[in-house]
């Protein structure tokens, strides 16, 4: 099984300033996905992150606001842009190894 | 889009005690996924399901997709403290070549020893 380790791990940011998560898998994976889980609701799919193109966003998130890496097949990031008290949220990288293993996530709070 | 609904939404049993999460959907599960998720924390994997009717047990927690693979139920055999968590199922909602996830908004087990 994949082993993901996400960087950092909690946050706390301020209004209007940006925070780049990083997504390292052990392994070589084709897709890695971004997903949100705002408090008290469940998993968002933000984008799929494919090497060598574009993130594909799913409706309701923008490239602008969550631009994504991803430089090779082992490493992703996605920054949270301009950040406001609504992007408080725990952010979770996911790879497709036969199945869907997560990362330990990003706990974000935006003050 | 999948919905994905999950019931009970939370649930407080005593140490030893049996019980059930169901998860449902109005649409074809292509494949099913259970995941725990302790508080503020990433998600473990915990058994996936692709064909109606298929049962998996892993230590103390069987799951099984019934023959519509339309629903999911996840049972834990006499609890213990370290079952507690947020048990969510996701969905393979497939597009094309993608295999992207929709989830249910999860359950809050507690278990009082």
């Amino acid at each position: 099984s994949a082993v993901i380790s996400q960087k950092p791990s909690r946050d706390i940011c301020q209004r209007g300033t940006s925070l780049t998560i990083q997504c390292q898998v052990d392994s070589q994976v084709t897709m890695m996905f971004w997903y949100r889980q705002q408090p008290g609701q469940s998993l968002t799919l933000i984008a799929t992150a494919n090497q060598g193109s574009e993130a594909t966003y799913e409706s309701g998130f923008v490239i602008d606001k969550f631009p994504i890496s991803r430089p090779n097949l082992t490493f992703s990031t996605l920054t949270v842009s301009n950040m406001s008290p609504e992007d408080s949220s725990i952010y979770l990288c996911s790879v497709l190894q036969g199945k869907a293993f997560f990362g330990q996530g990003t706990r974000l709070t935006v003050v | 889009s999948q919905e994905l609904e999950q019931s009970p939404q939370s649930l407080i049993v005593q140490e030893g005690k049996n019980l059930t999460i169901n998860c449902t959907s109005s649409k074809t599960l292509y494949g099913l996924y259970w995941y725990k998720q302790k508080y503020g924390e990433g998600l473990i994997f915990l058994m996936m399901l692709q064909k109606g009717g298929e049962e998996k047990s892993h230590e103390k927690i069987t799951a099984k997709l019934d023959e519509k693979k339309q629903q999911s139920s996840l049972h834990i055999t006499a609890s213990q403290p370290s079952h507690a968590g947020i048990y969510l199922c996701g969905a393979d909602k497939r597009g094309g070549s993608n295999y992207k996830l929709t989830f249910g908004k999860g359950t809050l087990l507690t278990v009082n020893p």
